[in-house]
């Protein structure tokens, strides 16, 4: 079964720093993952996915993400946080067989004046 | 798109009482998911639908909980009798032919 694990459930960066949320993930067959993110008091909302295409990939807000097969890791950046990049970040994984979803525990990203 | 919509927003009731949560999903998607958040166990998959099918219920906590699916544009999900750990956010999501899901607002569901 595949899975997904996050590493560090609270990152803090300072406006205008680069952020880097970490994911690296476990799959029996090729995969596909995606980020999401929750604002307080809000569903989670998708910011990226990859299935398979480039393994670079651009989502909304600024955010990135790279798919490195070698390394089993999908982490999530952007170039310089903004205040309104405060939320709490999941990482999941499903694969082409069904569209089970399994979550990570969450990164919760503060983001400092 | 009006997006995954579930009712009501927040629920507050008493030990014992039953709870019904509601959500329609997205027209067209063919799949519905239903989560819970609490801070001490973070997101748990408690059941999920195929095409108004229960595939994978493992999550259910117990037999409190119940979930339905009667069509394409509506579920419930039931607990009976609640209980104070029940106190979660309880989440709906849908999704299509390309795998994302879509998620509710949630309900907020508080038992006293």
């Amino acid at each position: 079964a595949q899975s997904v694990t996050q590493l560090g459930s609270h990152v803090s960066v300072s406006e205008g720093a680069l952020v880097l949320l970490r994911c690296n993930y476990s799959s029996s067959v090729p995969p596909y993952l995606f980020w999401y993110v929750q604002y307080p008091n809000q569903g989670l909302q998708l910011l990226l996915k990859y299935t398979s295409a480039a393994t670079l990939v651009k989502g909304i807000n600024g955010f990135e993400a790279e798919f490195k097969k070698s390394e089993t890791s999908f982490h999530l950046t952007k170039p310089s946080a903004h205040m309104s990049d405060a939320a709490e970040y999941f990482c999941a994984v499903s694969d082409y067989n069904n569209n089970d979803m399994r979550f990570g525990a969450g990164t919760r990203l503060t983001v400092k004046p | 798109d009006a997006g995954v919509i579930q009712s009501p927003r927040h629920e507050v009731t008493e030990m014992g009482q039953e709870v019904t949560l509601r959500c329609k999903p997205i027209s067209g998607h063919n799949s519905l998911f239903w989560y819970r958040q609490t801070m001490m166990r973070g997101l748990e998959l408690l059941i999920y639908f195929n095409n108004n099918v229960p595939i994978d219920d493992s999550g259910m906590p117990e037999d409190r909980f119940s979930a339905k699916m009667p069509n394409a544009s509506f579920s419930t999900l039931k607990i009976q009798p609640s209980e104070p750990r029940d106190s979660a956010v309880y989440f709906c999501a849908s999704s299509g032919l390309t795998y994302e899901q879509y998620f509710g607002p949630g309900t907020r569901l508080t038992v006293t």
